[in-house]
């Protein structure tokens, strides 16, 4: 069973279109994340829920909204798609006690045309 | 605030060679320091983790040491294979935060 599951791994849309990225986790952690990888494999923070809560939120544009409908569960929507937000989304979670590690899913490549 | 700077690559070895990656990083109190691994269209592996001052991590033959002194955590192996070929990634949490901050990644190449 797939620890960290993120659906779609590809996505090619169109600028200005709205998608979505689910990610789903069986390993009981109470914490979820979402990362952005850009083309030149740098990663940063985006999000992250602590039992449904919005606990981190970084500077991301609002056009981002994160939902997480349980514990098991973060999803990311993404309202007018702009050619910068192309970039690989890792989605994460861990057990939300101090230095636990995260586990990441295998990623969703986001193509803007 | 926090940050994390490790060696640019790409780096690329023979087979059986000695592997360092360096990794440095700035914070404030003790952050815990971990190694992640990408293999090519995967995701993050936790491959090693230290939590305090002179702890030593390791898995799979890499190691690492915890280097208050000098904020380092750099990664080593005596002998790399061609598969470890992959971006290693060197990251801190801040205590009391759950945030990860990960230096830019290095990619490895290792030729048979």
């Amino acid at each position: 069973d797939t620890a960290v599951s993120q659906t779609p791994k590809y996505l090619v849309t169109q600028m200005g279109n709205d998608k979505s990225i689910k990610c789903e986790q069986n390993l009981g952690h109470d914490t979820m994340y979402w990362y952005k990888q850009d083309s030149k494999k740098f990663l940063k923070i985006m999000f992250s829920y602590n039992n449904k809560e919005l606990i981190i939120n970084e500077t991301v544009p609002n056009r981002f909204s994160p939902k997480s409908p349980d514990k098991a569960h973060l999803n990311l929507h993404i309202n007018s798609l702009e050619l910068g937000d192309s970039a690989v989304y890792f989605c994460a979670s861990s057990q939300g006690r101090r230095n636990q590690p995260q586990h990441f899913g295998d990623g969703t490549r986001l193509s803007i045309l | 605030g926090n940050s994390v700077t490790q060696m640019e690559g790409p780096v690329t070895l023979s087979e059986e060679a000695f592997l360092t990656i360096n990794c440095t990083y700035t914070a404030t109190g003790y952050p815990s320091l971990f190694w992640y691994v990408q293999y090519p269209g995967e995701g993050l592996q936790l491959l090693l983790k230290a939590t305090k001052a002179d702890d030593k991590g390791s898995n799979k033959g890499f190691e690492a040491t915890y280097r208050k002194e000098t904020t380092s955590f750099h990664l080593e192996k005596g002998s790399v294979q061609v598969s470890d070929s992959a971006v290693y990634f060197c990251a801190l949490m801040q205590g009391g935060s759950e945030k990860l901050v990960f230096g830019k990644g290095t990619k490895l190449t290792v030729n048979p």
